[in-house]
């Protein structure tokens, strides 16, 4: 079957880092996605790896190992704002994308 | 503003009623997705149009019946629904999918559609 795990929640501490992982068993593997979704708004997209390693873009970072099925992402200096669902998703076969759960972020002060 | 525009927002149906969401886009893109986001759950795929033809349907039950007239233009009928269809139905918009493409999901900020 086909499946997507991440945690469901996380809570961290403004400034700080968090690391939000993934991992994923699909039929065919052909790229992961990473999106943000702020409560009551549309999901809006943050990052994608279609290979293995570190892609980094500003505060945000997300990492992939296809061997491993696992991915994460890294936000750094984390604001109030960056609280937000953070939904990881995986093209698997013939184009299909298949969606985590996500991860509900909480940033205390 | 996402590109991608849905109404309405809100929508409170009975179970008897016919009603229609609609989903818009002004990205140039030739596919395009509805998917339902219930509480606690992963987004769920309902359908999906390439070039204004399904080329999915994720064994939707026929009380949703979506209608694309061209590639900016995406609607979901809906007739006869049950209280759990309850839930932010998101549509969004890309190039198609394929081996040698993944084009991100712009989506839409969704209908919030309860049934009474």
């Amino acid at each position: 079957g086909q499946n997507i795990d991440q945690p469901t929640e996380m809570t961290a501490t403004e400034g700080a880092i968090v690391q939000i992982n993934c991992t994923y068993q699909t039929s065919g593997f052909n790229g992961l996605f990473w999106y943000q979704q702020h409560a009551g708004e549309a999901p809006t997209f943050l990052s994608y790896n279609v290979l293995d390693g570190l892609e980094e873009k500003g505060r945000f970072s997300s990492f992939l190992s296809r061997s491993k099925g696992y991915s994460y992402l890294l936000l750094k200096e984390l604001q109030m704002k960056d609280s937000a669902s953070y939904l990881c998703a995986v093209t698997s076969q013939g184009g299909k994308l298949i969606f985590g759960q996500g991860t509900e972020l909480s940033v205390k002060p | 503003e996402t590109g991608v525009t849905q109404t309405p927002r809100h929508l409170v149906m009975g179970m008897t009623n016919k009603k229609s969401l609609k989903c818009e886009q002004h990205l140039g893109h030739n596919a395009m997705y509805w998917y339902k986001q219930s509480a606690k759950k992963p987004l769920e795929l309902m359908f999906v149009y390439n070039f204004k033809e399904q080329t999915e349907n994720n064994s939707v039950p026929s009380r949703f019946s979506p209608e694309c007239p061209n590639s900016s233009h995406l609607f979901l009928h809906l007739h006869t629904l049950q209280p759990e269809d309850s839930a932010l139905y998101l549509c969004a918009s890309s190039q198609p999918q394929g081996s040698e493409s993944n084009s991100p999901l712009h989506f839409g900020n969704g209908t919030r559609l309860t049934v009474t």
